[in-house]
């Protein structure tokens, strides 16, 4: 069985500091592992994903993410927070051999405070 | 730039009554998906869909729901006999090919059941 695991529901940081947003997942198979991010009344978009290649991978809107297959995480990153990353960001997790489905946690979302 | 598209943004029945949600996948894609989130919860997986027949399928899923692709662009989910607790967020998804590839997600539609 897959899972995901974000800690955090709420993360609050100030303009042009560091964001850090924690995700651990668990998968009897090499993962495939995104990054999501949803704006308000709006859908999900992807912000980055692992495929088994570059273990550390950027993404759109300076975002980017390095997965530790020692630690079981994909914590996402960011150097310097932009008020307009203020969202609720997912993790997610395709794992399971034969499975097409994305298993979501939580969601964290991202206050950007100025 | 392509994306999917679901109609309508907003739905709202009465307890009891049949609905119908439509997508529009992104055109070469060959795999669809419904999700939901209902308020303040995670994105859970619904249903795949390929070669016009459902691939895969969570616990959600059951009798209720039913998905089609009636022609060469539309996918719908139908929920029978809608129940209160069926109110939230259906995503619609698409991907080109099974493996590490991105769901496109589209941006939701709002389900009330009153």
């Amino acid at each position: 069985a897959q899972s995901v695991t974000q800690l955090g529901s709420h993360v609050s940081v100030s303009e042009g500091a560091l964001v850090l947003l924690r995700c651990n997942y668990s998968s009897s198979v090499p993962p495939y592992l995104f990054w999501y991010v949803q704006y308000p009344n709006q859908g999900l978009q992807l912000l980055l994903k692992y495929t088994s290649a570059a273990t550390l991978v950027k993404g759109i809107n300076g975002f980017e993410a390095e997965f530790k297959k020692s630690e079981t995480s994909f914590h996402l990153t960011k150097p310097s927070a932009h008020m307009s990353d203020a969202a609720e960001y997912f993790c997610a997790v395709k794992g399971d051999t034969g499975r097409r489905a994305l298993t979501f946690g939580s969601g964290t979302r991202l206050q950007v405070q100025p | 730039e392509p994306e999917v598209t679901q109609t309508p943004s907003h739905q709202v029945t009465q307890m009891g009554q049949e609905v119908i949600l439509r997508c529009v996948p992104i055109s070469n894609h060959l795999y669809f998906y419904w999700y939901r989130q209902i308020l303040g919860q995670k994105v859970e997986f619904l249903v795949s869909f390929y070669n016009n027949e459902i691939s895969e399928k969570s616990e959600i899923f059951d009798d209720q729901f039913s998905v089609e692709r009636p022609d060469g662009s539309n996918f719908t989910l139908k929920i029978r006999s809608t129940k209160l607790e069926d109110s939230a967020m259906y995503f619609c998804a698409s991907s080109e090919r099974q493996g590490g590839n991105e769901q496109f997600f589209g941006p939701g539609t709002r389900l009330t059941v009153l």
